[in-house]
């Protein structure tokens, strides 16, 4: 079945470094993938998403690059921020039969300090 | 802007008690879900809605019950507690290809 592998955390950086997590998956077909990010006490918030191969998601400073080739999907920052402090989940989506199925990873919590 | 709304935020139970965990959206979204966090396991589907009347089962469905009455609620009920279902549980709707909203969450303790 579907899966996504996410880096384990927590990662800790301190502010203005780069940021890499790494999602790697396993689907059959082309699915699409997607970021969301959980800041505390809060749901998850879609982030940046691609939806064929080689498109490159941004939002918020964040990217991401489906490749397929290697089935990666993974989230970079050139510059973290204290507030961007908080766990990120990877995830993709696939349709089956009439409804898409989103899969998640297990979560990446990342922590900026100053 | 509402968006998706759950209650309560939190509750501790006892093993055996029943409760249900509300959830309403004001985005007029067809398809709502209700999963679980875990650590160290990600987010896991429940059960989940394409519409009014319509639900069906997602990864984890055991020791859950859902109604789909009106398009605003989704419900979901624990008839009888475990504490294997001491867990973070999210309620989302989806608006637009693919996209999902996330309510704020309940903290469930089961005793």
């Amino acid at each position: 079945g579907d899966s996504v592998t996410q880096m384990e955390g927590p990662v800790t950086l301190s502010e203005e470094a780069f940021l890499t997590i790494n999602c790697t998956y396993t689907a059959t077909g082309y699915p699409s993938l997607f970021w969301y990010v959980q800041y505390p006490g809060e749901g998850l918030q879609l982030l940046l998403k691609a939806t064929k191969a080689d498109d490159k998601g941004s939002n918020k400073g964040f990217e991401a690059t489906y490749r397929k080739e290697t089935t990666s999907f993974h989230l970079e920052k050139g510059s973290v921020q204290v507030s961007d402090s908080a766990v990120y989940f990877c995830a993709l989506s696939r349709w089956s039969g009439t409804a898409s199925k989103l899969t998640f990873g297990t979560g990446t919590r990342l922590q900026v300090t100053l | 802007n509402a968006g998706v709304t759950q209650t309560p935020k939190f509750q501790v139970l006892k093993t055996g008690q029943s409760m249900t965990l509300q959830c309403a959206q004001d985005m007029n979204h067809e398809y709502m879900s209700w999963y679980r966090q875990d650590p160290g396991m990600g987010l896991r589907l429940i059960h989940y809605s394409v519409g009014a009347g319509i639900t069906d089962q997602g990864e984890v469905p055991n020791g859950y019950n859902v109604s789909r009455s009106t398009t605003e609620d989704f419900p979901l009920r624990l008839l009888s507690a475990a504490p294997s279902q001491t867990s973070v549980y999210f309620c989302a709707s989806r608006g637009g290809p693919e996209k999902l909203f996330f309510g704020s969450g309940t903290q469930l303790s089961v005793l």
